[in-house]
């Protein structure tokens, strides 16, 4: 067990739709990751959070947002979800955003199905 | 594009062969990490090294960093059934970003 918790574990919901996935980071750690994961294109990073302030953008869509809460929690919004959407989201935290050192650790994951 | 390239892609060896895993970049890391993927769960930290040069060992598996901090290479001596799994190398660079390669599927068979 990482610590790391994302609910909820699976998703299924039609083209459109939007959806909501939650991660509660480690006790003590103040970062938070979003990732995505499909079989064709790996484990993409999408944004990252540090103390409630984004930090680092990745290859996120206009479609999807995401929001650290002040408890640390954070927040990933998928809207006008299309097929195409399908994937594994991991969350990840650490407790510092800066280089040498600072290891992820990673949730289970949210596995999406858009139909 | 991905920043990190693993090699090979997918590796297949008998139990108690010895494998190499490649993760190679143009950048320039502070810290490179190893992970080991199994189907369904997340991403499970093996190693984080630091240091250009830097050579770690935990036990059957020995994590090398370049000099150059821009590229790494993960060892398995002796390999066994339960080191199959998808192995991932991620790079952290100084404006916060952890990214990843795209994995190593490496199968061990009994």
């Amino acid at each position: 067990d990482s610590g790391v918790t994302q609910t909820p574990k699976h998703l299924i919901t039609a083209t459109g739709q939007r959806v909501t996935l939650r991660c509660s980071p480690r006790s003590g750690d103040l970062s938070v990751y979003w990732y995505q994961q499909s079989l064709d294109q790996g484990l993409q990073f999408l944004i990252q959070y540090y103390n409630g302030e984004e930090r680092a953008k990745g290859n996120i869509l206009e479609r999807f947002s995401a929001q650290q809460f002040p408890d640390l929690h954070s927040e990933l919004n998928l809207s006008s979800l299309e097929l195409g959407d399908s994937a594994l989201y991991f969350c990840a935290s650490s407790w510092q955003p800066t280089s040498q050192g600072a290891e992820a650790f990673f949730g289970q994951g949210t596995r999406l199905t858009v139909v | 594009t991905q920043l990190l390239e693993q090699s090979p892609q997918f590796l297949s060896i008998q139990e108690g062969e010895n494998l190499t895993v490649y993760c190679n970049s143009s950048s320039v890391f502070s810290s490179l990490q190893w992970y080991r993927q199994e189907p369904g769960e997340g991403p499970v930290l093996l190693v984080t090294v630091v240091t250009g040069g830097e050579v770690k060992k935990l036990k059957r598996l020995t994590f090398q960093f370049g000099d150059a901090r821009k590229d790494s290479s993960l060892h398995i001596t002796a390999a066994q059934p339960g080191d199959t799994g998808l192995y991932l190398c991620a790079g952290r660079s100084n404006d916060y970003k952890l990214s990843f390669g795209a994995g190593t599927t490496v199968t061990v068979r009994a």
